[in-house]
């Protein structure tokens, strides 16, 4: 079935640095999602991308829908201790019963 | 507006013991999901309801069974729960499961351990 690849795995980074993370699919998406998850907490929508090219940003956070459809980033500048948590994205082809989530990017920030 | 709301929080069962998990959305969408999360996966449906009514299996249906008893409730039961059934399990609910545009809204988790 459909993967994501979503790297790196887990980042540790200083307090005030920039975070960048990615996925890639071998099939292409309509939809990519970028999802924060605190610990012990559900996942929380970041950003929606839907058309191929689209650059999005949400305050610190900036995505990207990659213009093959098969890829996407996401930017954190100027990263802060509450930026600690999972990062996931997500593709969707057809609707919500066909999202298919990478694994995480696991974010760590020090103080 | 609590949004998506999942009962338990937390659950130890022994193997072959059954439960059921709850979720509520206040937000009158149609769809609704269930999915579980395990370390170093991503999120994995289970089953969903894309409208009152109907329910559908997803990528790992095998061993749960679901109930939308109503536009706001849908249900997720473990009949004989396994080891392997051990998970963090999240609700989420959509507008509309068919859109091409639609954003799912997750519930805090409920985390089951079968010894």
């Amino acid at each position: 079935g459909q993967q994501l690849n979503q790297s790196p795995q887990s980042m540790f980074i200083q307090e005030g640095e920039d975070v960048s993370m990615n996925c890639t699919s071998s099939s292409i998406f309509n939809t990519w999602l970028w999802y924060k998850q605190d610990p012990g907490e559900g996942p929380v929508l970041l950003i929606a991308l839907y058309k191929a090219g689209e650059l999005t940003s949400n305050g610190r956070l900036t995505a990207q829908f990659g213009i093959t459809r098969k890829d996407s980033f996401l930017n954190i500048s100027a990263s802060i201790p509450s930026d600690v948590g999972i990062y996931f994205c997500a593709g969707q082809l057809t609707g919500g019963f066909k999202t298919i989530f990478g694994a995480g990017t696991r974010l760590f920030v020090k103080a | 507006n609590a949004g998506v709301t999942q009962t338990p929080k937390f659950q130890v069962l022994k193997t072959g013991q059954s439960m059921t998990l709850q979720c509520a959305q206040d937000m009158n969408h149609n769809s609704m999901y269930w999915y579980r999360q395990d370390p170093g996966m991503g999120l994995r449906l289970i089953y969903y309801s894309a409208s009152e009514g109907t329910t559908d299996k997803g990528e790992v249906p095998n061993g749960y069974n679901v109930s939308r008893l109503n536009k706001r409730e849908f249900s997720l039961r473990l009949e004989s729960a396994a080891p392997s059934q051990t998970s963090v399990y999240f609700c989420a609910s959509s507008e509309a499961t068919h859109s091409t545009q639609e954003t799912q809204y997750f519930g805090p988790g409920t985390r089951l351990l079968v010894l």
